[in-house]
């Protein structure tokens, strides 16, 4: 079983839907990351989490550490927002990071 | 000027060739990093180096080897490329605990 678990793998949606996309580990972390990988392969950092809620314009990412859990939404969804969707978890032991399979989502006009 | 880059972008190569796929950073970072992503994958760690004189295996580092040649530089050696050893390649750096990617190199090896 991988240590980090994304679900769903893949993502269609229209244009204006609200999106979730999910990330559960099985490890002790110090903090989680949520990272967008473009279409041409360039990957940016959206958010680190260690704990509650951050936002940052229609993104929206949570963690609930007793749950190990986190979820990444997306209001307003629009085209742009195409992009595979990672979930990376740093150890609490070292910064090397356990990295998901990612999300990828198609957001149609 | 992009902070983390990566030379080349693409590059096909046969099987048997040695190959070295460069990155340089002005984050001024001491920390850089290696992985490859492959379809389906997360990605997976080849080598990290904490500084010039610090390099580290990861957790897949049998038929790559890595130079740092300088605090801005670290390079990725193939040293006799196979075909599953095509992927995506990318090259970070890291300060606390944020990491910052390259554009990655799309290497095939026929």
């Amino acid at each position: 079983k991988n240590e980090v678990e994304q679900s769903p793998q893949n993502l269609t949606a229209q244009e204006g839907e609200f999106i979730t996309i999910n990330c559960s580990y099985s490890v002790g972390i110090s903090a989680l990351h949520w990272l967008q990988q473009h279409p041409g392969g360039g990957i940016v950092s959206l958010f680190m989490l260690s704990s509650g809620k951050k936002k940052h314009g229609r993104l929206i990412a949570t963690i609930n550490i007793q749950e190990k859990h986190s979820s990444l939404h997306i209001t307003a969804s629009h085209p742009r927002d195409s992009a595979v969707y990672i979930c990376a978890v740093r150890q609490d032991s070292n910064y090397q990071l356990i990295w998901g399979a990612g999300t990828k989502l198609i957001i149609k006009p | 000027d992009a902070d983390v880059t990566q030379t080349p972008r693409n590059r096909i190569t046969k099987t048997g060739k040695r190959i070295m796929l460069e990155c340089s950073q002005t984050k001024g970072h001491d920390r850089m990093y290696w992985y490859r992503q492959d379809p389906g994958l997360g990605l997976r760690l080849i080598y990290y180096s904490f500084d010039v004189k610090d390099i580290n295996k990861g957790e897949i580092s049998d038929g790559y080897s890595v130079s740092r040649q300088a605090q801005a530089k670290f390079s990725l050696s193939l040293e006799s490329a196979i075909p599953n050893q095509t992927a995506l390649y990318f090259c970070a750096t890291g300060q606390g605990y944020e990491q910052y990617f390259g554009p990655g190199t799309r290497l095939t090896v026929t």
